[in-house]
């Protein structure tokens, strides 16, 4: 089975641009993560879908958001972005009938902020 | 927050068995213990999970205290390729909530 991947694998936008990532989850895993990893605050979640609805969130604000097709595959979007956004952006998906499946992450997107 | 404390790093000699503590005083009976590693710039990695009962698979062993506040992962014979991040996760629900975690460096 091919891993998650995830799309572009480095990204380069300047302040108040907006961005958006793509993640393709294993084939068929329904559930899908986003997670953020900076230097400074480690790795922390961000959104949590499964079968196009977001099950769970964490406390980012509201220019961080995302979406999940049909086909499982989802999107983050990040507007008027923010130096501080500058970081890896990584894609964890599982099969996720169970609460405590297995995550398999991707390689993640690294974002640069100018 | 992150429910869990590791120590900073360690260092293991090839070969040998690194052994990593990880405290989780606050553990709840549903808590769910995780370890992943990242290997520097890739995504982290699953490593094994448990939640009373110790646990072994093809990777390492997960030995968890009666009590359940700490754990440690075992990998029972370290290679290079072993140098790592590794993390702890006590795990609610879908929501990795990933803390610092422990820099092993293997040295040959």
């Amino acid at each position: 089975k091919a891993g998650v991947t995830q799309t572009p694998r480095y990204l380069i936008k300047t302040r108040g641009q907006q961005v958006t990532l793509s993640c393709s989850p294993i084939s068929g895993h329904r559930s899908v993560s986003w997670y953020q990893q900076t230097p400074g605050q480690g790795l922390q979640f961000l959104f949590e879908y499964f079968s196009e609805t977001q099950r769970n969130k964490g406390n980012f604000p509201g220019r961080f958001s995302g979406r999940q097709f049909s086909n499982s595959r989802s999107e983050m979007n990040v507007s008027t972005l923010e130096l501080g956004d500058s970081a890896l952006y990584l894609c964890a998906s599982s099969p996720g009938e169970s609460s405590y499946n297995e995550q398999f992450f991707g390689p993640g997107t690294r974002l640069t902020v100018l | 927050d992150a429910k869990t404390t590791q120590p900073t790093s360690m260092d293991c000699a090839e070969g040998r068995a690194a052994n990593l503590p990880c405290n989780h005083s606050t553990i709840s009976g549903n808590e769910y213990v995780y370890w992943y590693r990242q290997i520097h710039s890739q995504g982290p990695q699953y490593i094994i999970h448990g939640l009373k009962n110790n646990e072994t698979n093809e990777m390492a062993s997960l030995i968890i205290t009666e009590d359940r506040k700490s754990s440690t992962l075992i990998l029972p014979h370290a290679t290079l390729r072993d140098t790592a991040v590794y993390y702890c996760i006590v795990r609610v629900t879908d929501k990795l909530i990933f803390g610092t975690g422990t820099r092993l460096q293997v040295f040959p």
